[in-house]
């Protein structure tokens, strides 16, 4: 157990629906990161949040969001969902913006009908 | 550009070792990784090694850097069935990690 948590386990959404998955970091980690794992594009860094704040942005599109709020839990909005967003999302933690060690949740996994 | 290779699967017999391996393109990676990834769970870290190593040891786990070659592999002494898994390794690019493909080794018994 990582200590990273992620909720909810599974989903399962229509196109077009709008989701939102949620991270809750190691305790006393600052930095959340979301990655997407899918069968065609792999383990994709989608973005980083540290201490409330984005930090790094990676392949993640225009209809997806993420914030990191006051209590350091993050969520990743996903909109206009299409089929093609079907994938195991996860969430790491990290103690600092730029740190080695990143801790990864058991990750949500979205299918989009 | 960043881009990791890793072949797709590895197959070997409990007691044997395993070498996975991987190329990577940024010649600016600070730190390369292993990860390993079992059936319906996140991803575990299993150990890193800094650019200016060569190799490093924890326990059954043993790492070799090429930086030369932009080569990375992990052996695994004494491979046994609970290794089965998919075996990350990723880079440290700008700002981010890039992973390869994964390996998925099969340990039989």
């Amino acid at each position: 157990d990582s200590g990273v948590t992620q909720t909810p386990k599974h989903l399962i959404t229509a196109t077009g629906q709008r989701v939102t998955l949620r991270c809750s970091p190691r305790s006393g980690d600052l930095s959340v990161y979301w990655y997407q794992q899918s069968l065609d594009q792999g383990l994709q860094f989608l973005i980083q949040y540290y201490n409330g704040e984005e930090r790094a942005k990676g392949n993640i599109l225009e209809r997806f969001s993420a914030q990191q709020f006051p209590d350091l839990h993050s969520e990743l909005n996903l909109s206009s969902l299409e089929l093609g967003d079907s994938a195991l999302y996860f969430c790491a933690s990290s103690v600092g913006g730029d740190t080695n060690e990143q801790f990864f949740g058991p990750g949500t996994r979205l299918t989009v009908l | 550009g960043e881009d990791v290779e890793q072949s797709l699967f590895l197959s070997v017999r409990e007691g044997d070792s395993s070498v996975i391996n991987c190329t990577y393109t940024d010649s600016s990676s600070t730190y390369l990784y292993w990860y390993k990834q079992e059936p319906g769970a996140g991803l575990q870290l299993l150990t890193y090694i800094f650019s200016n190593m060569d190799m490093k040891q924890d326990q059954r786990l043993t790492v070799l850097l090429n930086k030369k070659d932009k080569h990375l592999s992990l052996r695994i002494a004494d491979t046994q069935t609970g290794d089965s898994a998919i075996y990350f390794c990723a880079e440290k690019g700008f700002q981010k990690l890039v992973f390869g493909t994964g390996t998925r080794l099969l340990v039989s018994p």
